[in-house]
């Protein structure tokens, strides 16, 4: 139980152009989802968290802006990387949990590689 | 505010020895910590994770951690490695609100 996925693993696209990321809980309702970027060789840093049918919080030096979150139901967060850029390439992975607390974990899809050239 | 700190961004072993990855966290308030895994370009899988109770926690494929306290630290560890067990591992820490604060990651390489 408790999958997550999140759509499409990969995507090449040019600069300026915008890319949508999916993410859906199978099986379980996730009223919390989690939108992380990975560089390289380095962490997961937060970017977002999303409260079903609230609006995103996002972290210090995350512009809204340029990514926007939609969590509309239960089971379907989407991040849009809006006109992306060259330095936007990153690998972006999203978790999800049935709630807040700690008693519910972060379950986490197998990311999406966006490249932009 | 959470951190951890994971000592050693690769840690290299022949296949059949000790596996030990560390992890000191920082935290204000009693600490949640977790061990994933994630295998290239895929998302990040659970081994373990310690919120209250025994404090040697046993996970999957052979992994284990022990949360000591006063030392601050929850290092992971399996007694022989695996060749499947190359991966990258990170160390998580989090409080009650499940906002998950991750380590810089240790990639672990097994020879054979």
């Amino acid at each position: 139980g408790a999958v997550v996925s999140q759509h499409p693993s990969r995507v090449i696209c040019k600069s300026g152009t915008s890319v949508k990321i999916e993410c859906r809980s199978l099986d379980f309702q996730a009223t919390t989802m989690f939108w992380y970027r990975q560089f390289p060789k380095q962490s997961l840093m937060l970017m977002a968290t999303s409260n079903e049918g609230s609006k995103a919080t996002y972290e210090q030096g995350v512009e809204k802006d340029k990514f926007l979150i939609n969590h509309a139901s239960l089971t379907l967060s989407t991040l849009t990387v809006t006109s992306a850029h060259p330095e936007d390439s990153s690998f972006y992975i999203c978790s999800a949990s049935s709630g807040t607390g700690i008693n519910q974990p972060q379950h986490f899809g197998d990311g999406t590689r966006l490249s932009i050239l | 505010a959470q951190s951890v700190t994971q000592l050693g961004s690769h840690v290299s072993v022949s296949e059949g020895a000790l596996v030990l990855l560390r992890c000191n966290y920082s935290s204000s308030v009693p600490p949640y910590l977790f061990w994933y895994v994630q295998y290239p370009n895929q998302g990040l899988q659970l081994l373990l994770k310690y919120t209250t109770g025994a404090t040697l926690v046993k996970g999957i494929n052979g992994f284990e951690a022990e949360f000591k306290k006063s030392e601050t630290s929850f290092h992971l560890t399996k007694p022989s490695a695996h060749m499947s067990d190359a991966a990258e591992y990170f160390c998580a820490v989090s409080d009650q609100s499940n906002d998950m604060r991750f380590g810089a990651g240790t990639r672990l390489t097994v020879k054979p």
